[in-house]
């Protein structure tokens, strides 16, 4: 089955700078690739995804980029802010079933 | 709103306890999710279903089973629970299709003791 690893694990950033985060996987016929935030206390939400046939999507200060060949997608936050501090989960999806991620938890610094 | 409620919040039990976690939604969708989530595990599939019908193991069904009573209702149960069942447990339902967005609900922790 697919198998989805995330770096890093935690990851601190100054107020203002970017934050990167990073994810593999394994199934190449993967097709779909969504990232989730988690807020403290509260449940996953869907903040951004992008599917095999694009290489890039912008929503504001978030991006995520994916090279098929690689088989590697990266979550990039600009112009971090302290609301940006949470737990992101990668996902891969083929089909009705999405693996995810370890999880990165990034905290801003004010 | 449309939603997806989980029940209980919060649990107690001892070891061998048999406990049930409910889930239902309002959101009219076909697949629900059952997902665990552990420090630094991210969340780990242990079953989805796409109909009443339908019911399908995920990386780590052992130790658990579902029903699907309905469309909107889907529920966790764990038959004898162990210490290392322990966890935060939720379920999700998706949208439509192969980008289909996942809703979750407000999560389950089980604490076994």
């Amino acid at each position: 089955g697919e198998n989805v690893e995330q770096h890093p694990s935690t990851l601190s950033v100054q107020e203002g700078d970017s934050a990167v985060i990073k994810c593999t996987y394994s199934d190449s016929a993967s097709n779909y690739f969504p990232w989730y935030k988690q807020e403290l206390g509260k449940r996953p939400q869907l903040i951004i995804d992008i599917r095999s046939n694009v290489g890039e999507k912008k929503d504001q200060r978030i991006a995520v980029t994916l090279n098929k060949t690689a088989k590697h997608f990266s979550l990039h936050i600009t112009e971090t802010q302290p609301e940006d501090s949470a737990v992101y989960f990668c996902a891969a999806s083929l089909g009705n079933k999405l693996t995810f991620g370890g999880g990165t938890r990034v905290l801003v610094k004010p | 709103d449309a939603d997806v409620t989980q029940t209980p919040r919060n649990r107690i039990t001892k070891t061998g306890k048999r406990i049930m976690l409910e889930c239902s939604q309002t959101k009219g969708h076909d697949r629900m999710y059952w997902y665990r989530q552990d420090p630094g595990l991210g969340l780990q599939l242990i079953y989805y279903s796409f109909d009443v019908k339908d019911i399908n193991k995920g990386e780590i069904s052992d130790g658990y089973s579902v029903s699907r009573q309905a469309q909107a209702k889907f529920s966790l149960s764990l038959e004898s629970a162990i210490p290392n069942q322990t966890a935060l447990y939720f379920c999700a339902t998706r949208g439509q299709g192969a980008s289909g967005e996942l809703f979750f609900g407000e999560g389950s922790r089980l604490t076994v003791l």
